[in-house]
């Protein structure tokens, strides 16, 4: 299995800045990656797929990118809205894997 | 409007069975694959099962494998999740999850609000 690193496990940041979350593969998955939200209580939600396409729906503050087995997460200024655990998830190989989240609070 | 709906959660004895259902609304569920997801108490998420749009083609993680068994009926637009030898392992919220496409790729752009299972004596 593809194992799916991301780090920080846990981010503490300010509404307004600007925050980087990086996910890591275990071996090569080209752009066959997602991003998800999750908040308390809820669903995961997509944010982008493909590593960089942004979900319809989803603020431009949020931002993709990476290929291969390194992908990043930005959001370019937190929104209140924003803070929750966000997730990578790979579905290039079989079976697809999750990242172990990164829980992002307000500092 | 896409919706999923699951039910069928539930506090179940360790070797129990439990079986979920997710109903779907707003698209029809032989059009795409579906998935199960899951989610332990304060845990990350776990890929559980998938099954195809087209044909039967049914995956398992290896956790689960011999002891779960996905399935739908089209009349009812309608996923199940069957569970069979439960342990407290399997302890978890569970998801269904839409994909993008027929075949599984694990392209989820929607979810359910989840189902808890609780498998504890």
């Amino acid at each position: 299995d593809i194992q799916m690193t991301q780090s920080p496990s846990s981010l503490s940041a300010s509404v307004g800045d600007r925050v980087t979350i990086t996910c890591r593969a275990s071996q090569d998955i080209r752009n066959d990656l997602g991003w998800y939200q999750q908040k308390p209580g809820k669903a995961p939600k997509r944010l982008i797929y493909a590593a960089s396409s942004l979900q319809v729906g989803v603020p431009s503050t949020f931002s993709g990118s990476g290929s291969g087995t390194e992908f990043t997460l930005t959001i370019s200024s937190l929104q209140p809205e924003d803070f929750a655990t966000y997730y990578c998830l790979q579905h290039n190989s079989y079976p697809p894997t999750f990242g172990q989240g990164t829980r992002l609070e307000i500092k | 409007e896409v919706q999923l709906l699951e039910s069928g959660g539930g506090l179940v004895q360790p070797g129990g069975s439990l079986r979920l259902s997710c109903a779907a609304s707003g698209f029809t569920i032989s059009s795409y694959a579906m998935s199960w997801v899951r989610q332990a108490p304060g845990k990350g998420l776990e890929w559980v099962s998938a099954i195809s749009g087209i044909g039967d083609s049914t995956y398992y993680a290896d956790s689960v494998k011999g002891r779960f068994t996905i399935s739908r009926d089209y009349s009812k637009n309608t996923l199940y999740l069957q569970m069979n030898s439960l342990r407290a392992a399997d302890t978890a919220v569970y998801y269904c999850a839409k994909d993008l496409v027929q075949v599984a790729r694990y392209y989820f752009d929607y979810w359910g609000q989840g189902t808890l299972v609780t498998v504890s004596s």
